[in-house]
């Protein structure tokens, strides 16, 4: 089975623009996690979607969304960037819901001039 | 909210000495997993404890789940270069249903 894929890889944004990542699941699983990654910080949750529903949500501001597709492909959106938002994203797709093993892709490495 | 700590942030051994990290929960945790990442790569699963008191096995790797389910441990046994890393143990509790990742452990080895 291809693993998860995210989209892009590398991406610079200026403050105050939006950006959106995507993140392709594994085949089959429905559950897909969203994490921020930061050296500061570590792993952060930001949130969970499970059949194109919302599961679970981290503590961040509003100007980080999210969607999930009936194919399972999820988007995350930030809008209003700010240089803290400067990190790596890293999706997470699971069989079942996030509290089974979950797989990662590579990440997207986020940074915000 | 629930916090997951882990000791120590950083540890540099020498290749075939022993390693240990551990990781403390605020609260009481209906499982564990443990995650490994690699520099530059992603996470990537390692093992599940669900059961009080229980301990796994994978080669040189022992897991541990507390009594009370509020702490975990990772030991590695002879470590060797392949080991080097930061291992993330993440906790769920039964109200939040969400995992919380601690904070990681680095593991350095040199020969």
């Amino acid at each position: 089975k291809a693993g998860v894929t995210q989209t892009p890889r590398y991406l610079i944004k200026t403050r105050g623009q939006q950006v959106t990542l995507s993140c392709s699941p594994i085949s089959g699983h429905r559950s897909v996690s969203w994490y921020q990654q930061t050296p500061g910080q570590g792993l952060q949750f930001l949130f969970e979607y499970f059949s194109e529903t919302q599961r679970n949500k981290g503590n961040f501001p509003g100007r980080f969304s999210g969607r999930q597709f009936s194919n399972s492909r999820s988007e995350m959106n930030v809008s209003t960037l700010e240089l803290g938002d400067s990190a790596l994203y890293l999706c997470a797709s699971s069989l079942r819901v996030s509290t089974y093993e979950q797989y990662f892709g590579p990440g997207t490495r986020l940074t915000v001039t | 909210g629930q916090q997951v700590m882990q000791i120590p942030q950083y540890q540099h051994v020498q290749e075939g000495e022993d390693f240990t990290t551990y990781c403390n929960s605020s609260t009481t945790l209906s499982n564990i997993q443990w995650y490994k990442q690699r520099p530059g790569g992603h996470p990537v699963f390692l093992i599940q404890l669900v059961k009080s008191g229980e301990v796994k096995k994978q080669k040189r790797l022992t897991f541990q789940f507390g009594e009370a389910k509020k702490n975990s441990s990772l030991h590695i046994t002879a470590t060797q270069t392949t080991d080097v890393g930061t291992y993330f143990c993440a906790g769920l509790t039964g109200t939040a249903s969400k995992l919380t990742f601690g904070t990681g452990t680095r593991l350095q080895v040199t020969l």
